[in-house]
């Protein structure tokens, strides 16, 4: 596509519950990033993806936190047993190759009542 | 000490006015730098880069000093447009792929 896309653009969900949030990134771009930004703070890492290497977990906060790529494209980050905390949003980025600049999505705006 | 140290801010200035940010890196080994803009609400999207030599793009010039570990965006002429927050980013050393984020400095460009 022209651009990171990310669904949904907004979720409200209960606190305990599973949320599901997709990233689509640019065609092409090998690598595909996780970063999270709470209100009035900086964005934190999460996770990485590199062609078929193994991710780079090492931003993921908690074992509730989990993220795969399939077919070196499409991305979903799952939080488990969400908590009030996990409220942020949360945005994906993709680039060319391991050294490209960094091209974000819209984000997905997870609140946790 | 953060990785990534930048004023908050807010720097408001009248239209016209030149500001100047700084933004403290403490990896000696860091090989790239940037600035990025983000709007409110919106998703961070790159202003330009920064190179040793230092770089201009029309009213931004960006600066880099290695021996003390900062870099600089300067805009001049600014514009009601120009109001946003100016993330500083910073990555690893050579083969580190992860950008590291500063918390940005806010701008209000004021009429």
């Amino acid at each position: 596509g022209a651009g990171v896309s990310q669904s949904p653009s907004n979720k409200v969900t209960e606190k305990g519950k599973d949320v599901e949030l997709r990233c689509d990134p640019i065609s092409g771009h090998t690598a595909l990033y996780w970063y999270r930004q709470s209100l009035g703070q900086g964005l934190e890492f999460l996770i990485y993806f590199q062609g078929n290497s193994a991710p780079d977990k090492s931003g993921l906060p908690s074992d509730r936190f989990s993220a795969e790529r399939t077919g070196g494209s499409v991305s979903t980050l799952t939080i488990q047993r969400t908590q009030q905390e996990d409220s942020a949003v949360y945005l994906c980025a993709s680039s060319p190759g391991d050294r490209g600049r960094y091209t974000f999505g819209s984000g997905t705006r997870l609140t946790v009542v | 000490r953060k990785e990534v140290e930048q004023d908050p801010g807010p720097f408001n200035v009248p239209e016209g006015a030149t500001v100047a940010f700084n933004c403290t890196y403490s990896n000696s080994a860091s090989q790239s730098f940037f600035w990025y803009r983000q709007d409110c609400r919106k998703e961070p999207k790159l202003l330009m880069s920064v190179y040793s030599s230092g770089n201009e793009d029309g009213r931004f010039t960006a600066q880099l000093n290695r021996a003390s570990q900062y870099i600089s965006l300067l805009i001049r002429d600014s514009k009601l447009s120009d109001s946003a927050t100016y993330l500083c980013v910073v990555t690893g050393p050579s083969g580190t792929y992860k950008y590291i984020f500063g918390t940005g400095t806010r701008l209000k460009v004021l009429a």
